[in-house]
């Protein structure tokens, strides 16, 4: 099974800051890889796909880069509406792994 | 407008087996895969598999091989994810999600989610 790690696990930044996740794939996942925010209490929701698409109706600071085994997701200006936690998540014949989750918090 | 609406709480006894529900509605059901993801408390997000409506063809998490199973009725769209011999491990909420338009990977749309609470 492909393992996805992602970092940092937790941040804490200011409204404005420009915030980056990383996600490492144990193998080769060409662009299959998608981005989630979940706020307490609720479901996930897709923010971008296949790495580099923003999601209809997701802001546009929110944006993702990365091929192959490593991946980036950025947020350019930090909002307080943003406070949630951030999943990635890949699929490769037809199986699915989340990395671990990044909890976003304001300073 | 397009929605997943999953059946309510459920408590079960270790050893039982549980089963969700997970309705659609504003989308032709058969079109699109439906997966389940499951989350513990205070953990992270969990694939447990796939299911693609028009067929019944299914694919399952290995951890979850012999445990679960995905079926739908197509009449009603709905679908359902069993899983039996129930654990405490097993106490979590668990999503029903729809494969994305455009992505066969991604998950446009959830359920509002559904928990079970596994307790003797």
């Amino acid at each position: 099974d492909i393992q996805m790690t992602q970092s940092p696990s937790s941040l804490s930044a200011s409204v404005g800051d420009r915030v980056t996740i990383t996600c490492q794939a144990s193998q080769d996942i060409s662009n299959y890889l998608n981005w989630y925010q979940q706020k307490p209490g609720k479901a996930p929701k897709l923010l971008i796909y296949d790495a580099s698409n923003l999601e209809t109706g997701v802001p546009s600071r929110f944006s993702g880069s990365g091929s192959g085994t490593d991946f980036t997701f950025t947020i350019s200006s930090l909002q307080p509406e943003d406070i949630a936690t951030y999943y990635c998540q890949q699929y490769d014949n037809l199986l699915f792994t989340f990395g671990g989750g990044t909890k976003v918090e304001i300073k | 407008q397009v929605q997943l609406v999953q059946s309510g709480a459920e408590v079960k006894k270790p050893g039982a087996s549980v089963k969700v529900s997970c309705k659609a509605s504003g989308y032709t059901f058969t079109s699109y895969d439906i997966n389940w993801v499951r989350q513990a408390t205070g953990q992270g997000l969990e694939w447990m598999g796939w299911m693609n409506p028009n067929s019944g063809n299914t694919g399952y998490a290995q951890k979850f091989q012999g445990r679960v199973t995905m079926t739908r009725n197509t009449s009603i769209s709905t679908a359902y994810m069993e899983l039996s011999s129930l654990r405490s491990e097993d106490t979590a909420v668990y999503y029903c999600a729809r494969g994305h338009d455009y992505s066969n990977g991604a998950f446009d749309i959830w359920g509002q989610g559904t928990m079970v609470t596994v307790s003797s």
